[in-house]
């Protein structure tokens, strides 16, 4: 079946560093990828999105590539600062069929002063 | 700003009671989640319904039951609750099959400690 793998957290990092967090993904077809951020106590927003190969998804400082050949859609900011400390889950959805999202299990991001 | 609303967002309950939690979105989507997610963060699929009088099971077994009356609204229900329901629940809409191009939209999660 449909599966995420990303990196294994938790990630500290200080505050204006480089960002990467890592995804892959299995699919039999070709799937609608996403990241979704969850900031404590709260549900799951929606935080970038691609849904076809080379797409590039962007949002608030943060940008994924969907890079079929790898099957990865790798997490990147450039400078995060201290409220971008969150769990981040990469997803995916596999286009035309039960339309489930697939989940990894979550990348804990502590992002200190 | 929220579209999809979940109440209540905290409940501590004794075992062996009966709950309810409540799901509500306003943008008219057909299809509607419910994840479990354990302290370790994964999520898990324990309901899933693609429109009115349609429900399915997730892949993960759950005990609670679910029930779509109207397409607004899809609530949980826990007959006896114990410790081992003790998790976060969140519920999820999405928009119509055939693009899964839009994700879904979560609701802000009910947290329920059973004692």
């Amino acid at each position: 079946g449909d599966s995420v793998t990303q990196m294994e957290g938790p990630v500290t990092l200080s505050e204006e560093a480089f960002l990467t967090i890592n995804c892959t993904y299995t699919a039999t077809g070709y799937p609608s990828l996403f990241w979704y951020v969850q900031y404590p106590g709260e549900g799951l927003q929606l935080l970038l999105k691609a849904t076809k190969a080379d797409d590039k998804g962007s949002n608030k400082g943060f940008e994924a590539t969907y890079r079929k050949e790898t099957t990865s859609f790798h997490l990147e900011k450039g400078s995060v600062q201290v409220s971008d400390s969150a769990v981040y889950f990469c997803a995916l959805v596999e286009k035309g069929g039960s339309e489930k999202l697939v989940f990894g299990k979550g990348t804990k991001l502590t992002v200190n002063p | 700003e929220a579209d999809i609303y979940q109440t209540p967002r905290y409940l501590v309950i004794g075992t062996g009671k009966k709950i309810t939690l409540e799901c509500s979105q306003t943008m008219g989507h057909d299809k509607m989640y419910w994840y479990q997610q354990d302290p370790g963060m994964e999520l898990h699929l324990i309901h899933y319904s693609y429109g009115v009088n349609s429900t399915e099971k997730g892949d993960l077994s759950s005990e609670s039951t679910v029930s779509r009356i109207r397409t607004e609204h899809f609530p949980l229900t826990l007959e006896s609750a114990r410790p081992s329901h003790t998790s976060q629940y969140l519920c999820a809409s999405s928009e119509s099959p055939g693009t899964g191009s839009y994700g879904y939209t979560f609701g802000s999660g009910t947290r329920l400690t059973v004692v």
